[in-house]
């Protein structure tokens, strides 16, 4: 079946614009998560979804930074007011339900480059 | 807060040697541990999955052991071969979210 995509796979944007990054997880996966990898880094976490709500966005580095899964299924990672520092690959995962002891699935990444 | 750590950052090794990867966090409360392999400029692929009940995980050529109490995960892979070479991560799950490792860059030489 179909895995974790994720689009665009390239986004290059100037400093300050706004930018959406998009994922649709495995069909019937209740779970999604989102991690951002900076070059020569592992994954860090940002935020994480059961059905449409945010169960924890601890990992969120600041206001500018903000996701959404309106009906359960595809997420949006919206970044305002973009800055250098943003450049990095933003991965998603998802797993069939909220059980801590499942396996994450991840998408092949959004690299997003913020001139 | 969780902290995972990597050794080595980076190892290279000619073809046919059988290798360790290791891994350490610092909470050993985990409900799991995953190891990845990540190609450059690809996504996170997932090669073992252990549970917290369990002591290793065998795939092929790859072994995965977990000692929950002394906080360390080891990656064995055995006769490794030139496609073996990419990043390995190694991740634990404490719940909500994963804690990553930097990862251990091997080059396997033919």
């Amino acid at each position: 079946g179909a895995g974790v995509s994720q689009t665009p796979s390239n986004k290059v944007t100037e400093k300050g614009k706004y930018v959406e990054l998009r994922c649709d997880p495995i069909s019937g996966h209740t779970a999604l998560y989102w991690y951002r990898q900076s070059l020569g880094q592992g994954p860090e976490f940002l935020i994480y979804f059961q059905g449409t709500g945010a169960a924890d966005d601890s990992g969120l580095p600041n206001d500018r930074f903000f996701a959404v899964r309106p009906e359960g299924s595809v997420s949006t990672l919206k970044i305002q007011r973009t800055e250098r520092g943003d450049s990095a690959v933003y991965l998603c995962a998802s797993t069939p339900t909220r059980a801590s002891y499942n396996e994450q699935f991840f998408g092949p990444g959004t690299r997003l480059t913020v001139l | 807060k969780q902290e995972v750590t990597q050794i080595p950052a980076a190892l290279s090794v000619p073809e046919g040697e059988n290798l360790v990867l290791n891994c350490s966090f610092t909470d050993s409360a985990i409900y799991n541990l995953q190891w990845f392999r990540q190609d450059p400029g690809k996504g996170l692929t997932s090669l073992l999955l252990i549970q917290s009940s369990q002591r290793e995980q065998t795939s092929g050529r790859l072994n995965a052991s977990l000692d929950k109490s002394s906080g360390r995960s080891t990656l064995y892979i055995a006769a490794s071969q030139p496609g073996d070479s990419a990043t390995y991560l190694c991740a634990a799950n404490s719940g909500n979210m994963l804690t990553f490792g930097g990862g251990t860059r091997l080059m396997v030489k033919p």
